[in-house]
């Protein structure tokens, strides 16, 4: 059974500022099947990186997504304020189907 | 537009039954390469994928949850059912369905997502 993990749990930024988040896998990622969400207080996850590198539809420039296998990478090149949420990274392929990570919570400094 | 919204009970006791019902527009559970799933968040927690249908009928299921899962789907009606058995209070969650291409790695379109408690 394949495990993400997700460092670091909190990271404290400010606006203006470069948010690197980091996704682990217990085991390599099929075909870099890796999703990234942002998820904000009493709403939905909302997908913002699918196949790991790729942005979904509406998703503005400043988020990218990169890696492969094991490791994998959510960078927000410069937080704006409706950017302070939780983010969540997601697995597709290996059992169980989909796997999501603890997710990291990016908080106002 | 695809949008998808939940219904359901709000309030189950233990060793009930939950049925929640998906209803979506936008798209037809019908055309290739589409699928609707079920993801759990208990409050305050990670998210947790439950089950996946497939507009061919091909079902998948978390396999810590599997005997306890039946999901069903009524494309005319454009519903997605999700069936849980033997409700406990570790079960108390918001229950999402969601969107997803068979060729991409997320579910793209979510619903609001509905809040389930599991008490006596």
């Amino acid at each position: 059974e394949i495990v993400l993990t997700q460092s670091p749990a909190t990271l404290s930024l400010s606006p203006g500022e470069r948010a690197t988040l980091s996704c682990g896998a217990s085991q390599s990622v099929s075909s870099s099947y890796l999703a990234w969400y942002q998820q904000k207080p009493g709403l939905a996850p909302r997908l913002l990186i699918y196949d790991a590198s790729s942005r979904a539809t509406g998703i503005p420039d400043r988020f990218s997504g990169s890696g492969s296998g094991t490791d994998f990478t959510l960078t927000i090149s410069r937080l704006e304020p409706e950017d302070f949420a939780v983010y969540y990274c997601q697995q597709y392929g290996s059992s169980p189907l989909f796997t999501f990570g603890p997710g990291t919570k990016v908080d106002i400094k | 537009q695809i949008t998808l919204k939940e219904s359901g009970p709000t309030l189950v006791k233990p060793t009930q039954t939950l049925t929640l019902t998906c209803t979506f527009s936008g798209f037809s559970l019908s055309t290739s390469g589409v699928g609707v799933g079920w993801i759990r968040q208990p409050p305050g927690k990670a998210l947790e994928w439950l089950a996946l249908i497939y507009w061919n009928d091909d079902k998948r299921y978390s396999p810590s949850l599997k005997s306890r899962l039946t999901i069903t789907k009524d494309t005319s009606k454009n519903q997605v059912v999700l069936t849980m058995t033997n409700m406990d209070p570790v079960d108390t969650a918001t229950y999402y369905c969601a969107h997803r291409r068979r060729d991409r790695s997320g579910f793209d379109y979510w619903g609001q997502g509905t809040l389930v408690t599991v008490s006596s």
